[in-house]
């Protein structure tokens, strides 16, 4: 199985700060295959970025993503209160589809 | 619009079989493939297994011999059924609804939560 390393595992920031979540994987992904998801508390996992940088429907620009093989990186440029949340990444390349284990952000 | 719902009994005895039912509206099982994940609590997501839109299983390896999922195109609904249950499969199922291209989740259901316990 392809594993996921997030990191950091949890991030303070204040608002208007940018963070950026780091996914690498133990094998090389397709682009199209890395994805990232916002899960707020009490919350199912919500899609934000699809293919490694396409932001899903109705998902703010402050929110993107990059990277290619075994790097990825999912940014918010300016957090605002709304994006408390922890962040996942997960890979659709293989079987069987994997998840980080999470990032969760939090603000100062 | 899409949604999907998912239903079946929140507590399970150990060693008793699972069976969870996911309701979707808003798009066709027979165009769209619907995947089940389970999260326990404070951790991770974790991929179980899918139908796929031409009515094809996969499973997670991890899980497949106690696994079986299946559908029913006329009522819009696709089963999990998980034997054996311990304690460690406490946690919520979601079913996801899954883009092919990509094999990402897009949309989920509000998840269920199951307690392995006696």
């Amino acid at each position: 199985a392809i594993v996921l390393n997030q990191s950091p595992s949890s991030i303070i920031a204040s608002q208007g700060e940018k963070v950026t979540i780091t996914c690498r994987a133990s094998s090389s992904i397709s682009s199209n295959y890395l994805h990232w998801y916002q899960q707020k508390p009490g919350a199912f996992p919500k899609l934000v970025i699809y293919s490694t940088s396409y932001r899903a429907s109705g998902v703010p620009s402050r929110f993107s993503g990059s990277g290619s093989g075994t790097s990825y990186s999912f940014t918010i440029s300016r957090v605002e209160a709304e994006d408390v949340a922890t962040y996942y990444c997960q890979q659709g390349s293989s079987n069987p589809y994997t998840f980080g284990a999470g990032t969760k952000l939090e603000l100062k | 619009q899409v949604q999907l719902k998912e239903s079946g009994p929140g507590l399970v005895q150990p060693s008793e079989t699972l069976s969870l039912t996911c309701t979707v509206s808003g798009f066709s099982l027979t165009s769209y493939s619907v995947s089940w994940v389970r999260q326990p609590s404070g951790k991770g997501p974790e991929w179980m297994g899918r139908m796929w839109y031409d009515g094809d299983t996969a499973y997670n390896s991890a899980l497949k011999s106690r696994l079986s999922i299946s559908r029913d195109t006329s009522k819009n609904q696709v089963f999990l059924k998980m034997n054996s249950l311990q304690t460690d499969d406490t946690g919520t199922y979601y079913c996801t609804r899954e883009r092919i291209r990509g094999s990402v989740f897009d949309y989920w259901g509000q998840g269920v939560m199951v307690t392995v316990s006696s």
